[in-house]
């Protein structure tokens, strides 16, 4: 089944420490996205990509890193820097940036 | 930078009953699209209708419609006979290559 698949569900990091989720999408899609959901607010765009070798920041970039060595993979890497880590994050990705988007079903971090 | 406001957080409406949910957005583009997602408990992210910028006829899906008002930048979800499994938080989004989502509505269907 054609989808996108966030890994893991459920992720617990201790302070100080990098975490890496993971995203891959097998829809062929050339955008991706990764956002920031915090306990009954919206989603806040972290970084976006729209084709392999080549990513922006959104609103919320500081603390953040990704890549997009493959089409089919946009993983992002929670740095010691992101000061309050603990939240909902959800993987997109569009066949255009200007197109919707498919979700995945999201990364529940929780700092320890 | 775009910006998508959605003005009330909650709204609560009796089953078969109806219920319009307001966005707003500001853009210099003249070329994007907008949707409204669903958000269930489970927090899976659902795509209920899209809208075009460029076509003037307002986007119907079943018992979702939106009013589109494109010199207004207004874009408002009515969900007509709404059921009790419509019970969510909805998302206006608004893409011209960058994807941002408003604040959210929490809206509960009463049976």
């Amino acid at each position: 089944d054609g989808g996108i698949t966030q890994s893991p569900k459920y992720l617990f990091r201790k302070e100080g420490q990098n975490v890496t989720l993971s995203c891959e999408q097998n829809l062929n899609h050339d955008a991706m996205y990764w956002y920031r959901q915090d306990p009954g607010q919206g989603l806040r765009l972290i970084y976006y990509s729209q084709i392999v070798n080549d990513f922006q920041k959104g609103d919320i970039a500081e603390g953040y890193s990704v890549s997009r060595e493959k089409k089919e993979s946009f993983p992002l890497t929670v740095t010691s820097a992101q000061k309050n880590p603990t939240a909902f994050y959800l993987c997109a990705s569009s066949a255009a940036l200007n197109t919707e988007a498919f979700f995945g079903q999201g990364t529940r971090l929780t700092v320890v | 930078a775009q910006t998508v406001t959605q003005s009330q957080p909650e709204m609560s409406v009796q089953e078969a009953e109806t219920v319009t949910l307001s966005c707003t957005y500001d853009t210099s583009e003249n070329n994007y699209y907008l949707f409204w997602y669903k958000q269930p408990p489970s927090r899976q992210m659902i795509l209920v209708i899209r809208q075009e910028a460029y076509k003037q006829q307002n986007a119907t899906e079943n018992r979702f419609s939106v009013n589109f008002q494109k010199a207004a930048k207004s874009f408002s979800l009515k969900i007509s006979d709404s059921q009790l499994g419509d019970t969510a938080m909805y998302f206006c989004a608004f893409n011209d290559y960058k994807l941002s989502f408003g604040a959210g509505t929490t809206v509960t269907v009463r049976a």
